[in-house]
């Protein structure tokens, strides 16, 4: 059974900052990995699909990187903004494409 | 706008009764799921088709949750006799084979 796990909960960076977000998980047979954005009561935005094949997908200031071999996803976001203050959760498929999301990373950029 | 779209997105009841959401998924998309969350957690699984066809459910999936898909278009969640623990915000999601899922903006359920 596929389990995500992303740790810190919570990061508070002062703006224009560069930061990682990590994301581990336990079953490396997987196709591809999914991170999205989702603002307080709002549903998820998708923000780049990263697929096995791949080490590396960007977009703007965003980058995400998929290592399997050792579990892992990290999530870059360049010269961080407050608008960039949301949840970010890192998602892998199963069966049938369903996905297996972490807990997510509450990420607060202070102007 | 053609993203996918979920009625209502907010709904209040009272413990006992039924209740019904709707999501559209993107038309030429011919996988569908419903996600469950809740405050502090991240989305958990609970149903998905594939066209028309239900293929797979979770075993939060309780008796009182059903799900359609007639005619692989829309879908309905449908939960009888609502209790406090089935608040949330249920979330519908749509995509391809081995592509992006695309995430409505959710339904969020109070039971009072």
């Amino acid at each position: 059974k596929q389990e995500v796990t992303q740790i810190p909960a919570a990061l508070s960076v002062p703006e224009g900052e560069n930061l990682v977000l990590n994301c581990s998980f336990t079953d490396s047979a997987i196709y591809n990995l999914q991170w999205f954005r989702q603002d307080p009561g709002k549903g998820l935005t998708s923000l780049l699909l990263i697929q096995s094949s791949q080490r590396e997908q960007t977009s703007g200031r965003l980058n995400a990187s998929l290592d399997k071999s050792s579990g892992r996803s990290t999530l870059y976001i360049a010269a961080s903004q407050p608008g960039d203050s949301a949840t970010y959760l890192c998602a892998a498929p199963g069966a049938n494409s369903k996905l297996t999301f972490g807990k997510g990373i509450t990420l607060s950029v202070r102007p | 706008d053609t993203g996918v779209s979920q009625d209502p997105r907010h709904k209040i009841t009272k413990r006992g009764q039924n209740v019904t959401f709707r999501c559209d998924p993107i038309s030429e998309h011919n996988r569908l799921y419903w996600y469950r969350q809740t405050l502090g957690q991240g989305p958990e699984f609970l149903t998905y088709f594939q066209n028309e066809a239900q293929l797979e459910k979770s075993r939060l999936l309780s008796d009182r949750f059903s799900a359609e898909r007639p005619k692989g278009s829309f879908s309905t969640l449908e939960i009888q006799r609502t209790e406090q623990g089935d608040s949330a915000m249920y979330l519908c999601a749509s995509g391809r084979n081995n592509e992006k899922l695309f995430f409505g903006s959710g339904t969020q359920l109070s039971v009072l």
